[in-house]
C-alpha cells in the first residue's frame, strides 16, 4: 500500500529565516505530487504540482519554491519567510494514469513569528 | 472558472442524529469529478469519495451517503446516526481535468464545514 510522509510535523520559525519542508511517498512510482497551504479557518490553496522529476508548476506567485529531486520526494522551500507564510502545509499525491483523487500526508504546521 | 461553495460554516448535532452537509459547484465543463474529504483534528485530509459527472447514481457506504444532482449542481453528503468520531471539517472538491497522463488534476476546494457531534 502507498503511504505519504511529511516532516517536520510542526515548525516555528522567525521572519526572514529559510524554510525546507519535505514530502516523500512510498509504495508507488512516478506519482503526481502537490503542495497545498491551508490558512487558519480557510480552504486549501494549491501552491505547486509536479508530474515528474525536475518538473514543477507554480500556481500562486509567492516567495516559496518547490523542487523534486527524486521521483517520490517533493520539497517546499523559502529563502526568507514572511508572517503570511504561516499555515498548515499539506503534501498530496495522485496516481497516473487513470486517477484524479489525491491522497494527503499528515501535514506540517508552520508558525512564522 | 470553477467554484465550490459550502455555505454551512459550522454544524452541531447531537450524537445519533442525521446530518447533511451541502455542496454546490460551478463549472462549464461537461466532464468533471467531485470529491469529499474529511479533515479530523489531526489535520490529515482523508479521501472519502469520488463521483464522476456522468454517473448520477447515489452512493451509500455504511452510515455515509452521497446525493449527486446535476440539475441543481449539488453533491450533498449525509451522515446517518452520527457519532462523536464524525466530528471533523469536511471539504467538497471539484476537478474538471480529464484523466490523463499529464497529471495536472487541480482540485478546487470549498471552504469546508466544521461538524461537531455532541455526545
Amino acid at each position: 500500500s502507498q503511504t505519504i510522509h511529511q516532516w517536520p510535523a510542526t515548525l516555528v520559525q522567525p521572519v526572514g529565516s529559510p524554510l525546507s519542508l519535505e514530502c516523500t511517498v512510498e509504495g508507488t512510482s512516478n506519482p503526481n505530487l502537490y503542495w497545498y497551504r491551508q490558512a487558519a479557518g480557510r480552504g486549501l490553496q494549491l501552491l505547486f504540482y509536479s508530474v515528474g522529476i525536475g518538473q514543477i508548476s507554480s500556481e500562486v506567485p509567492q516567495n516559496l519554491s518547490a523542487s523534486r529531486p527524486q521521483d517520490r520526494q517533493f520539497i517546499l522551500s523559502s529563502k526568507k519567510l514572511l508572517l503570511s507564510d504561516s499555515g498548515f502545509y499539506l503534501c498530496a499525491w495522485s496516481r497516473i494514469p487513470g486517477a484524479v483523487e489525491q491522497f494527503f500526508g499528515p501535514g506540517t504546521r508552520l508558525t512564522v513569528l | 472558472a470553477q467554484k465550490v461553495t459550502q455555505a454551512q460554516t459550522e454544524i452541531s448535532v447531537v450524537e445519533k442524529e442525521d446530518v447533511t452537509l451541502d455542496c454546490v459547484y460551478e463549472t462549464r465543463d461537461t466532464t468533471y469529478y467531485l470529491f469529499w474529504y474529511k479533515q479530523p483534528p489531526s489535520g490529515e485530509l482523508v479521501f472519502l469519495i469520488r463521483r464522476n459527472s456522468f454517473d448520477e447514481q447515489n452512493e451509500i457506504s455504511g452510515r455515509y451517503s452521497w446525493n449527486f444532482q446535476k440539475s441543481t449542481s449539488s453533491f450533498n453528503f449525509t451522515i446517518t446516526a452520527s457519532q462523536v468520531v464524525d466530528s471533523a471539517v469536511y471539504f467538497c472538491a471539484l476537478t474538471t481535468s480529464r484523466i490523463s497522463n499529464f497529471g495536472n488534476e487541480k482540485l478546487t476546494f470549498g471552504t469546508g464545514t466544521r461538524l461537531t457531534i455532541i455526545p
